[in-house]
């Protein structure tokens, strides 16, 4: 398994706020993902990014973006932050092959936008 | 198209008795598929996956799952439920794309 960090894991900030969310996984996994995922809801894959410089949009539109400076890293930022963007957003990587199809979760960060 | 159907949104079973939750799966290539457990204001911990190897698959916790190919289902059970396995869980498919499909999830309440 992974390790996968996420922070902060709670945060409420005002509307307009500039926001990043932060990402990291120790293994060296190239694969990354970010998902957003309303209360009592399903998942859905926002990003993801298959290595350094990669990043893809996934298949639900979102306002955020992403970057991938770093095979560790994969920060998630809204430049201007609306109450809609109110939401779980957990991250995930997955390992090299042949367990390449898994993912591993981070513990998700809660935001509220008032 | 592809996809993960989860029957049930809501299912209670009292302590002791079985637990059997729901997955059926929608492809046109052979699937991967994955059962997670999210716990309160925490991520998805991966609780099993069936990768095409042995069709009945142990995981954490006590549960297991057995891939039907004939049903195309992915049916979570475990003999016997405990207070601590009250959570969320998701039944999820990989189907070549290196991208995950969710089902909408269960909510498992135990009760005492």
């Amino acid at each position: 398994e992974a390790d996968i960090y996420q922070t902060p894991r709670y945060l409420v900030i005002g509307t307009g706020k500039k926001i990043t969310l932060e990402c990291s996984q120790t293994m060296g996994h190239d694969k990354m993902y970010w998902y957003q995922q309303d209360p009592g809801m399903e998942l859905h894959l926002i990003h993801y990014s298959y290595g350094v410089n990669s990043t893809e949009k996934g298949d639900l539109s979102s306002e955020s973006t992403v970057s991938r400076i770093r095979t560790e890293h994969f920060p998630l930022t809204l430049e201007s932050a609306r109450p809609s963007h109110t939401s779980q957003y957990l991250c995930a990587s997955s390992p090299p092959p042949p367990s390449s199809e898994t993912q591993y979760f981070g513990p998700g960060t809660r935001l509220l936008v008032l | 198209a592809q996809s993960v159907t989860q029957l049930g949104s809501h299912v209670s079973v009292s302590e002791g008795a079985l637990v059997l939750l729901r997955c059926n799966y929608s492809s046109s290539v052979p699937p991967y598929l994955f059962w997670y457990v999210q716990y309160p204001n925490q991520g998805l911990q991966l609780l099993l996956k069936y990768t095409s190897a042995a069709t009945l698959v142990k995981g954490i916790n006590g549960f297991e799952a057995e891939f039907k190919k004939s049903e195309t289902s992915f049916h979570l059970t475990k003999p016997s439920a405990h207070m601590r396995d009250a959570a969320e869980y998701f039944c999820a498919g990989n189907f070549g794309n290196e991208k995950l499909t969710f089902g909408t999830g269960t909510r498992l309440t135990i009760i005492p």
